[in-house]
């Protein structure tokens, strides 16, 4: 099955710029899909398709997909923005299409 | 406005099941689909199955085919998750979330607020 690795933390101080990676086999390839999760709260969606933003979400988030890396970009970072970050791809190529997560990021604002 | 309301936590004993709803308003509810998806204690997000509010098709997790069966009610735009067989290691938080109507690659753009099953003797 496809598997996407995701760094388990990244720390980053206020009005800096955070990048959260998702590795995968030719990732590039697929269809990334973004989410923010706070604690006890549901995920939210702040990036489809790649590079799309929801709307409401801020443009301050951003993402691109390339090769064997997805890209979650925040700048300007915010302390609402702490939460952990998931990744997400359709794996249609096994004989049992799925949806796959990443593991995870917890961002850390300093 | 759109959103999906779950219903409550659930308490279970280890072989029993468990049956978790997810109402769907603000949107037509057979122009989507509807994929579970949970979340153990600490842990990330573990995509559980999908249904099409549209026709009923499904497509499960392969670690699951066998004990959940998901449905719909469109009469009252509501899915349903039903888990059988629970083991403790099924303890999680429960989610649905909307998403395309046909399998496709399509995000999850609305999320329920997630149900609490504990399966403990």
């Amino acid at each position: 099955s496809y598997v996407l690795t995701q760094p388990p933390s990244v720390s980053v101080a206020p009005g800096k710029t955070a990048r959260i990676t998702c590795g995968g086999n030719n990732i590039g390839s697929k269809s990334v899909h973004w989410y923010q999760q706070k604690p006890g709260q549901a995920p939210v969606l702040v990036i489809y398709y790649d590079s799309d933003r929801p709307s409401g979400i801020p443009e301050r988030f951003s993402g691109s997909n390339s090769g064997n890396t997805a890209t979650l970009t925040i700048s300007r970072v915010e302390a609402g923005d702490e939460a952990d970050y998931y990744c997400q791809v359709w794996d249609s190529s096994s004989d049992h299409p799925s949806w796959v997560f990443g593991g995870g990021t917890k961002l850390t604002v300093l | 406005q759109v959103q999906l309301v779950q219903s409550g936590a659930e308490v279970k004993k280890p072989g029993a099941s468990v049956k978790v709803s997810c109402k769907a308003s603000g949107y037509t509810f057979t122009s989507y689909g509807i994929s579970w998806v949970r979340q153990a204690p600490g842990q990330g997000l573990e995509w559980m199955g999908w249904i099409s509010a549209y026709n009923g098709n499904t497509n499960y997790a392969q670690k699951l085919q066998g004990r959940v069966t998901m449905t719909t009610d469109t009469s009252t735009s509501t899915a349903y998750m039903e888990l059988r067989s629970l083991r403790s290691d099924d303890t999680a938080v429960y989610y649905c979330a909307r998403t395309s109507s046909s399998w496709a690659p399509d995000a999850f753009d609305i999320w329920g607020q997630g149900t609490m099953v504990t399966v403990s003797s």
